[in-house]
């Protein structure tokens, strides 16, 4: 089975400071991985996929992450915070073959202080 | 395409009715997921359908909870009775041939 693991459920930077959202998965298969963000009363929208290409993944609005095997970690990072990223984050993983659903962490809050 | 739809976006009613929440996925995605938020849980996996037919349904908490799936372009998801405790936000959403799964807007549901 799956599962993800999302290390603090509040973090507040400063505008123009490192966003770091700590996400750890475990799985018995190769996983693809996700981050998905979500504003107020709003649907998920999807950030990035890690999907066994590039370790290195680059998304939108500035966002990236490593997957890290050894660590089995997918922490998501932002050089520079503005303000239209308060929002929640949310870390998922699926299994590479078809016929699985995602599994979603918790959910991390960001928010961002002027 | 419009995306995923979901309909209604909000939904009061009382303790003991009948609720039912629709769907429409994406033009051309064979997988359908439910989805349940609230605070205390999290997003949680309610059920799923490939090419119409439920997958794994281990997530529904209830029998009072079903889910149907009677065409590609559309599926249900009713709570009979309904209960305060079934207040969340339920997202369904639908994923093609790729790994990505894209949400509908979601609906607010409140038992009062």
């Amino acid at each position: 089975a799956q599962s993800v693991t999302q290390l603090g459920s509040h973090v507040s930077v400063s505008e123009g400071a490192l966003v770091l959202l700590r996400c750890n998965y475990s799985s018995s298969v190769p996983p693809y991985l996700f981050w998905y963000v979500q504003y107020p009363n709003q649907g998920l929208q999807l950030l990035l996929k890690y999907t066994s290409a590039a370790t290195l993944v680059k998304g939108i609005n500035g966002f990236e992450a490593e997957f890290k095997k050894s660590e089995t970690s997918f922490h998501l990072t932002k050089p520079s915070a503005h303000m239209s990223d308060a929002a929640e984050y949310f870390c998922a993983v699926s299994v590479s073959q078809a016929g699985t659903a995602l599994i979603f962490g918790k959910g991390t809050t960001l928010s961002v202080s002027s | 395409d419009a995306g995923v739809i979901q309909s209604p976006r909000h939904e009061v009613t009382e303790m003991g009715q009948e609720v039912t929440l629709r769907c429409k996925p994406i033009s051309g995605h064979d997988y359908l997921f439910w989805y349940r938020q609230t605070m205390m849980r999290g997003l949680e996996l309610l059920i799923y359908f490939n090419n119409n037919v439920p997958i794994d349904d281990s997530g529904m908490p209830e029998d009072r909870f079903s889910a149907k799936m009677p065409n590609a372009s559309f599926s249900t998801l009713k709570i009979q009775p309904s209960e305060p405790r079934d207040s969340a936000v339920y997202f369904c959403a639908s994923r093609g041939q790729g790994a990505v799964a894209f949400f509908g807007q979601g609906t607010r549901l409140t038992v009062v």
